[in-house]
């Protein structure tokens, strides 16, 4: 069974504008879930985690993603998207001594 | 600067050619993992190694070998490379063996075409 499940596999938004790409996770237990960003020709940098306590966690980039234990959810948001934040954004999981990753969301950003 | 290092980041072959991806960190981790990258399917796990000696099947593991005989090195090998292999490929290591809670460090990826 798919354990992370990133629903958009593209999203535009304008420069500016306000950001929410979203994430649902299947399992059992509390889950470790993280956000990692790939800009393009670039291996994969974390954004941010949670494992456990505060339900809102803080990142880099300006990024914030908040945990919704009744909604099996992760959402990664961000108040102002800059052009700089076009990339493809993945979500994962910490399961079973691994990280499973969702499929991906690219980010696309109008001028 | 600490990193990931694979080699070679481009490289195209023919099938049924052995080749190696080389992939070292420099970071004095326990965990490292290789992933191939495909449009739609995002990053799947192929093999990983909790520490030297230490080796295990991911999710899509068929093709692929690997060994880890130093704590730094962890080469990919594929012995008959097809063309179903043509994908983007990631090294991972992290610093704990909990990896489930710790941060993943990633190479730059290798592009391989085989043809």
């Amino acid at each position: 069974a798919q354990s992370v499940t990133q629903p958009d596999i593209h999203i535009t938004v304008s420069e500016g504008a306000s950001l929410e790409l979203r994430c649902n996770y299947s399992y059992g237990a509390t889950p470790y879930l993280f956000w990692y960003v790939q800009s393009p020709g670039q291996g994969l940098q974390l954004l941010l985690k949670y494992f456990s306590g505060d339900t809102l966690v803080q990142g880099i980039k300006g990024f914030e993603a908040e945990f919704k234990r009744s909604q099996s959810s992760f959402n990664l948001r961000k108040p102002s998207v800059h052009w700089s934040d076009a990339a493809e954004y993945f979500c994962a999981v910490g399961r079973d001594d691994k990280i499973i990753f969702g499929k991906g969301t690219r980010l696309h950003i109008l001028p | 600067e600490a990193q990931v290092t694979q080699n070679p980041r481009y490289l195209i072959t023919v099938t049924g050619k052995k080749l190696t991806v080389t992939c070292s960190q420099n970071m004095n981790h326990e965990y490292m993992s290789w992933y191939r990258q495909d449009p739609g399917l995002g990053l799947r796990q192929i093999y990983y190694s909790m520490n030297v000696e230490v080796t295990d099947k991911g999710d899509v593991p068929e093709g692929y070998k690997v060994s880890r005989k130093e704590k730094r090195n962890f080469p990919l090998i594929l012995e008959s490379p097809s063309p179903n292999q043509t994908s983007l490929y990631f090294c991972a290591s992290s610093p704990q063996f909990d990896v489930m809670n710790t941060e993943a460090f990633f190479g730059q990826g290798t592009r391989l075409t085989v043809v």
